[in-house]
């Protein structure tokens, strides 16, 4: 199946910005997305762009995305301490309808 | 409104043993997702159902793994003679239509087998 990488862990200060990078293979995606997990709890739906665009942002989220390089990052500003999570990157599956994550990224935020 | 709702919450049991995973899609969300996440790994798709048709069941490791959903709305993830590497959490997830719907997920089930 393709592939989705994330860096595992990403350690910042209160307060500071966070960038989380993720890279896909499937060029035929139409969404991505971001999902935190916070510990013992399932998934909640962050954001997503679609395919066409190369930028969105919704409060304290940006989100890049970089089709030609298969890139898309997800940045939150004004890092607090209950941003502290892991963050699945996500890619619609060439079936449509079938996501392909990432093995998420570990964000820790200290005061 | 409410959410996705999955039951139960945690479940132990022996190896060689039958279980069911229940999930309770959001009102009105005619697909339904299964995916299974190991320790440390990102979820991993088991069955799409549309409707009360499995519609893609290619995710699904073996033949000891079995899902319905009867009247569209509520589903049943069935593992009999469970073993050792089943153990996982099972996450649950629905969305208003199919392709390209944005799913929403459920707390999920976390399965450990002795």
């Amino acid at each position: 199946g393709e592939d989705v990488e994330q860096s595992l862990f990403l350690s910042v200060r209160e307060g500071d910005s966070s960038v989380i990078n993720c890279t896909y293979t499937d060029s035929s995606s139409t969404y991505l997305y971001w999902y935190k997990q916070e510990p013992g709890a399932g998934l909640q739906l962050l954001t997503y762009i679609f395919s066409n665009m190369d930028m969105k942002q919704d409060q304290r989220l940006t989100v890049l995305l970089n089709k030609k390089d298969k890139h898309l990052s997800l940045r939150i500003a004004d890092t607090q301490t209950g941003d502290s999570a892991i963050y699945f990157c996500a890619e619609t599956s060439n079936s449509g309808y079938a996501l392909n994550f990432g093995k998420g990224t570990s964000l820790l935020v200290t005061p | 409104g409410a959410g996705v709702s999955q039951t139960p919450s945690n479940k132990v049991t022996e190896k060689g043993k039958y279980v069911e995973l229940r999930c309770d899609p959001i009102s009105g969300h005619t697909a339904l997702y299964w995916y299974r996440q190991s320790l440390g790994q990102g979820p991993e798709f088991l069955i799409y159902f549309q409707g009360t048709g499995a519609a893609d069941d290619s995710g699904l490791p073996n033949d000891r793994f079995f899902a319905v959903r009867p009247e569209g709305s509520v589903s049943t993830l069935k593992i009999q003679r469970t073993e050792r590497g089943d153990s996982a959490v099972y996450l649950c997830a629905s969305s208003l239509g199919s392709e390209s719907e944005t799913q929403y997920f459920g707390p999920g089930t976390r399965l450990l087998v002795l």
